[in-house]
């Protein structure tokens, strides 16, 4: 069966450092991969999607970057954290006709 | 591009009683409507999901209903228990499959 592993679960990290969450997807190939942020009681905003390795479409303008240097890996990172860059951000991958299967998230605290 | 308009934000309702979270769309050209239940921490749980060629579907006490002439969707709980209490999102496909999602509805049922 398929699942998705996202990691680390919680993380605080100092504005100004780096940042690099993993996403993976176990048990298909080629999935369509998402990154989703979501503000303290807020909706799912689309930051970046791949329809496959090297393919990074991006949403919206900010300072945040993705790669996907494998089939089944996305990674989301940043170069210097803003304290806007909080949130819980979820990572998801999508079926053909299928809807979106969601990690359990990674709650970012930047201080 | 597409938009998810989707109420209330908040929803209070006795154990027992009927719950109805409405959302709204903006392009005729989506076909997949799913539904997903967030719980405080974690990611979204799809729950149940409709296609634009079926008005209704209903999985146990869930029902979701689809009037693509409105462009609306509505979820449908009936005999509420505590453990349906979470944020429910609506979220529709633009025309490149990419989900948008509502804002959200927190639905809290009182025992």
């Amino acid at each position: 069966s398929q699942t998705i592993h996202q990691w680390p679960a919680t993380l605080v990290q100092p504005v100004g450092s780096p940042l690099s969450l993993e996403c993976t997807v176990e048990g298909t190939s080629n999935p369509n991969l998402y990154w989703y942020r979501q503000a303290a009681g807020r909706g799912l905003q689309l930051l970046f999607y791949s329809v496959g390795i090297g393919q990074i479409s991006s949403e919206v303008p900010q300072n945040l970057s993705a790669s996907r240097p494998q089939d089944r890996q996305f990674i989301l990172s940043s170069k210097k954290l803003l304290l806007s860059d909080s949130g819980f951000y979820l990572c998801a991958w999508r079926r053909q006709g299928d809807g979106y299967t969601f990690g359990s998230g990674t709650r970012l605290t930047v201080v | 591009g597409e938009n998810v308009e989707q109420h209330p934000s908040t929803l209070s309702v006795q154990e027992g009683d009927s719950a109805v979270i409405k959302c709204t769309y903006s392009d005729s050209a989506s076909n997949y409507f799913p539904w997903y239940k967030q719980e405080l921490g974690k990611g979204p749980q799809l729950i149940i999901d409709i296609r634009s060629n079926v008005g209704e579907k209903k999985d146990q006490r869930i029902a979701v209903t689809l009037n693509k002439t409105a462009k609306h969707f509505s979820l449908h709980i009936t005999e509420t228990q505590p453990e349906d209490s979470a944020v429910y999102f609506c979220a529709a496909t633009d025309s490149s499959y990419k989900l948008i999602f509502g804002s959200g509805t927190r639905l809290l049922v009182r025992p």
